[in-house]
């Protein structure tokens, strides 16, 4: 069955970087693009941006621009996504979920989520 | 680029409808038709339940369904039950090509 599953737990001191994973199956990975969604605890969703899995071009949320990169891997069918310069603010759950359309509005499935901590 | 707008909270008994709003703006609602809205429950990743305004995807349940007019969108859940007590998102794509999410609306059942 298609299942995205994302690497486990980090904890970083403010101003290091964090990059999280997130392996794809039971699907052809090129075929689909990838999103990044991020959630701080006990708030809402938050888009960070896009990539394509196939030609590695990526689009990102202006907030982000300075700080994210997005990059993938086709021989593992896996994503990755880095954060630098990291504050406490950024202190979420980061989900990668598959777009399965061309609008942007059909994200299935999602990761289970990663949980990133930054505290010094 | 501005959350959208939704309802903090909603609360319906089981067997009853309800209804959440998510308001943007020309730029992103009223401009497209790429209104999705997911579920989640506490502690789980979201769950996609409405795509392109009203679209329900393979195995979602006909009680739930979309549509929009102008600025604002809408979830309908119909025939309330007890598993349908979660937090309900928006989101749109928008002129800037970006998305944006709604705050989220917790619902309730009675």
């Amino acid at each position: 069955q298609v299942q995205l599953v994302q690497s486990g737990a980090e904890v970083k001191k403010p101003g290091a970087s964090v990059k999280v994973s997130c392996k794809a199956s039971g699907y052809t990975f090129t075929s689909y693009y990838m999103h990044w969604v991020r959630q701080a605890p006990g708030q809402g969703l938050e888009w960070m941006g896009i990539i394509n899995p196939s030609g590695g071009t990526t689009s990102y949320a202006q907030k982000f621009q300075d700080r994210v990169t997005m990059t993938r891997d086709t021989s593992t069918s896996t994503v990755h996504m880095e954060l630098s310069s990291l504050r406490s603010e950024d202190t979420a759950v980061y989900y990668c979920a598959r777009d399965l359309g061309s609008s942007w509005s059909e994200f299935d499935p999602w990761g289970q989520g990663t949980l990133v901590t930054v505290s010094s | 680029q501005s959350a959208l707008t939704q309802p903090a909270s909603v609360s319906g008994s089981p067997g009853q409808s309800i209804t959440i709003s998510c308001t943007g703006t020309s730029s992103d609602i009223g401009g497209y038709n790429y209104v999705s809205w997911y579920q989640q429950h506490p502690g789980k990743a979201p769950k996609l339940m409405i795509y392109d305004v009203s679209n329900r995807p393979s195995g979602v349940s006909n009680r739930f369904s979309g549509s929009k007019s102008g600025n604002t969108a809408s979830l309908t859940i119909s025939g309330l039950q007890a598993e349908d007590e979660a937090h309900y998102y928006c989101s749109s794509y928008t002129t800037s090509t970006t998305l944006v999410f709604g705050g989220g609306t917790k619902l309730t059942v009675l």
